[in-house]
């Protein structure tokens, strides 16, 4: 039952071009999203947020995207910096903190 | 300061044993959540907590998995009688609201079935 899906396991792209990592979802009760970056060994911290009401939200380098009616959401960071190689995950709630994950997109940008 | 702690951070178990894992959450959170990523998968929602009660645990295998958290001391995640298929890390993620919030993760305790 994956109700969030990352289609992309993987990403390359060149420093200071921007990067584009895509999230698709299937619960339309979900009205909470959130990108979490993960490192290795280490947890997943937290990025960036959008609630339903709004379509792009935007901190610094990162924005994200929400479009409803496609059920679909995207993270655009630029520009790219090598210290943004990492495990990208999209998760969605819907309201009740049950959070699911996507299976993640690794980022590798290259100097 | 500390964020939500998890340990072992590594735990080595032979087939048949227990394992118990353990996540302190933040100060001031109240709520507790496991998810376990396998191998070149995502992050997979086992168990949602509060305070002595399990508010969801649809995630969690029928079988050999349990969690609590109790009034006092950390959340302990325990897996009785373990197959190599556990071979997974376990993070635990803390809010302090219910609600749409964003939850605060540990670095996981990677377990390892021989």
């Amino acid at each position: 039952d994956q109700q969030v899906k990352q289609n992309s396991p993987s990403l390359s792209v060149q420093e200071g071009r921007i990067s584009i990592l895509n999230c698709d979802y299937t619960n339309s009760m979900f009205d909470y999203f959130l990108w979490y970056k993960k490192y290795p060994a280490e947890g997943p911290t937290f990025l960036i947020s959008i609630s339903s009401i709004k379509d792009k939200n935007e901190d610094g380098r990162f924005t994200v995207f929400l479009n409803k009616s496609a059920k679909h959401l995207s993270l655009h960071i630029v520009p790219s910096q090598p210290g943004d190689s990492a495990v990208y995950f999209c998760a969605a709630s819907a309201g009740n903190n049950d959070m699911r994950f996507g299976a993640g997109t690794r980022l590798t940008v290259k100097p | 300061n500390a964020g939500v702690m998890q340990n072992p951070r590594h735990l080595v178990r032979r087939r048949g044993q227990e394992a118990r894992l353990r996540c302190s959450p933040m100060k001031g959170h109240s709520h507790v959540y496991w998810y376990r990523q396998l191998p070149e998968e995502g992050l997979k929602f086992m168990v949602y907590l509060q305070k002595e009660n399990i508010i969801d645990e649809s995630g969690m295998p029928k079988e050999r998995f349990s969690a609590e958290f109790p009034k006092e001391g950390p959340s302990i995640l325990r897996i009785q009688q373990v197959v190599r298929g556990d071979s997974a890390a376990y993070f635990c993620a803390s809010s302090r609201d219910r609600g749409n919030e964003k939850l605060f993760f540990g670095s996981g305790t990677q377990l390892s079935v021989l």
